[in-house]
């Protein structure tokens, strides 16, 4: 099974801040990755998939890079509506399934 | 828009089935799409739990295979979930989705809805 490692686990930043978050795949899976982000007793909210391309709706302020095993999620400037929990995700064409990583929480410095 | 709304009972006893039903709307389940589950224990991450393709092929997380079972009722345009053999470490939000093969992720969520396991 592919597992998947977000770093950091707890993010303090600024409103402001350029805010970066890491996840690696312990094996290869090409551009399978997808970016949520989670606000308290809410569902997920999809931001980014195929590692780079944008959700329609989802500020620009998003982006995420990466192929392979190391993908990164990126904030340029962080806002108040975005303190959240982030979650990676990597999606198993071969025998469909979807995989997350830990969470990152995004919090208020 | 597409909507997904989990029903089902919120407490289950241990050692007996939990069963929840997405309905969707906006959309039709036959049309396509993977349509899946997710749980995510109080406090806790997400965890895939088995998806189900508009065609009735069914895709279940290895750890809880043994335990999971994924339908799909085109006519009534809703899918559900079994989980057998519940335990206190079932207790979690459980959340109904749509996949995209073609994006990999998952673009649309229910609200959730927490289910308890006790006695």
């Amino acid at each position: 099974d592919i597992q998947m490692t977000q770093s950091p686990s707890t993010l303090s930043a600024s409103v402001g801040d350029r805010v970066t978050i890491t996840c690696r795949a312990s094996q290869s899976i090409s551009s399978w990755l997808a970016w949520y982000q989670q606000k308290p007793g809410k569902a997920p909210k999809l931001l980014i998939y195929k590692a780079s391309s944008l959700e329609s709706g989802v500020p620009s302020r998003f982006s995420g890079s990466g192929s392979g095993t190391e993908f990164t999620l990126t904030i340029s400037s962080l806002q108040p509506d975005d303190f959240a929990t982030y979650y990676c995700q990597q999606y198993n064409s071969s025998s469909p399934g979807w995989t997350f990583g830990q969470g990152t929480k995004v919090e208020i410095k | 828009q597409v909507q997904l709304q989990e029903s089902g009972p919120g407490l289950v006893k241990p050692s007996e089935t939990l069963s929840l039903t997405c309905a969707v709307s906006g959309y039709s389940i036959s049309s396509g799409y993977y349509w899946g589950w997710i749980r995510q224990p109080p406090g806790k991450g997400l965890e895939w739990i088995g998806s189900i393709y508009h065609s009735g092929s069914t895709f279940y997380n290895p750890s809880l295979k043994s335990r999971v079972t994924i339908s799909v009722d085109t006519s009534k345009n809703q899918f559900s979930l079994e989980l057998s053999s519940v335990t206190a470490a079932d207790t979690a939000v459980y959340y109904c989705a749509r996949g995209s093969s073609s994006r990999g992720g998952l673009d649309f969520w229910g609200q959730g809805t927490l289910v308890t396991v006790s006695s």
